[in-house]
Formats: structure tokens, sequence, C-alpha cells
């Protein structure tokens, strides 16, 4: 079964950094480019970052310069560093596979910056 | 405000024919594929149409989906009451760099 499992959400205070991870099990993860989308509660789905099969990686305008994208593909994971949080980022953070589609998702981990 | 645009609400009654329209521009939707996601109430988004018009195995053939130009559009025929959900188009877009969803269209079912 394709499995992807999100750790390493919570509480932060604004400008402070967390690191997310995903777990993919049940597909070749090296072969597949990897996402990260992040949905506020109650509002809509907002892509933030993707790193390639090849290592290359790309952000929103929204966090570019403050998230870093890496893989380990012998580990089967890859992360997302948050850095200089803000309270706009606060969000259940996804990842998920780029297949035909964004295919499956995780459950998702909440990240939540606040004072 | 999203660069996709989705009307934020539809509704149908059993049985009834229901579609989301998903407008763009020449540089998304124009010159890209466009994906559909399904968001059920309290999980998480599943993909629901992929390029543009292709179901992936395990959703029902009530869903549809279809491109022309700057737009796109998913069609539900045959709505039931699980067909209750939020429902984003996606695609990727060259100026943006990135890939960018609507804003999400709520789907009743009266």
């Amino acid at each position: 079964e394709v499995q992807l499992v999100e750790s390493g959400g919570g509480l932060v205070q604004p400008g402070g950094s967390l690191r997310l991870s995903c777990v993919a099990s049940g597909f070749p993860f090296s072969n597949y480019d990897m996402h990260w989308v992040r949905q506020a509660t109650g509002k809509g789905l907002e892509w933030v970052s993707a790193i390639s099969i090849a290592g290359d990686t790309y952000s929103a305008d929204s966090v570019k310069g403050r998230f870093t994208v890496s893989r380990e593909n012998a580990k089967n994971s890859f992360h997302l560093q948050m850095n200089d949080l803000r309270a706009g980022d606060t969000a259940v953070y996804y990842c998920t596979r780029g297949a035909e589609g964004f295919d499956p998702w995780g459950q998702g981990t909440l990240v939540t910056v606040s004072s | 405000q999203s660069v996709l645009t989705q009307p934020p609400s539809a509704s149908g009654t059993p049985g009834q024919r229901v579609a989301i329209s998903c407008s763009g521009s020449s540089s998304n939707i124009g010159s890209k594929d466009v994906y559909w996601y399904q968001q059920l109430p309290g999980t998480a988004p599943r993909v629901l149409i992929y390029r543009n018009n292709q179901r992936p195995s395990g959703v029902p053939d009530r869903f549809s989906g279809s491109k022309s130009a700057t737009s796109a559009s998913l069609a539900i025929s045959g709505l039931r009451s699980e067909d209750e959900a939020d429902y984003y188009c996606s695609t990727w877009d060259d100026i943006l760099r990135g890939w960018v969803f609507g804003g999400g269209t709520k789907v009743t079912v009266l």
C-alpha cells in the first residue's frame, strides 16, 4: 500500500523554527518528485514546496528564503525546514507525491505559530 | 485571492448533474494540464481527475473533467450524498514557477 506519514508539527513562537518530516512506503521513493501542501483552518489548499527526483527544489513565493525542502532517499523520507515562522504559516501541512497529480496525501501535521 | 478562480459553492439534488468551473490564464490552464481534487470533511484531499480528463482507478465515472482554452470544468453526474465535499482545481503556472490551486468549491447535496 502506498502511504505517506508526516511528523514534526506543533506549537512554535513567531520567528521560530520547525522541521517537518514525511516517511514514504509502498513505492520506489527515489523515482518521484515530492511536495508539501498546506491548508489553514477553514481555508483552501496552498502549494508550499517541492523537491524533484534530481534534488532540485522550488517553493512558493510566500515561503521562499524561509523554508527549505530536502530528501533522504536511503530513508524514504523528505523534510521541510521552516525558519522565521509567522502567524500566517499556521496550517495543516500535507506531504504528497507528484504522480498523476498529487497522489496520495499524508494525513497532515498541524503547525501553529503563536506566542 | 487565488490564481485560479472557482465558484465558492455549488449544489444539486440527488441524481442531478453539477458542474464546477475553474478559470485561469495562458500561463497556467492555457498551457498546462489541470488536476481536480476532492476533499471530504475532515480528511486529506485525493486526486479525482488528472491530465484534464483522466480518472484514477477507483474514481467513479460519474466524475468527468474537461478543458478549453484557459478554463476547465469538473462535472458530477448522478449526484449522491457522499459527493458532499470541497473540490479544488490545480495546475502549474509558468509565471509563478509553482503549482497553484483554485479557491475551492463546496458542493452541497440538497
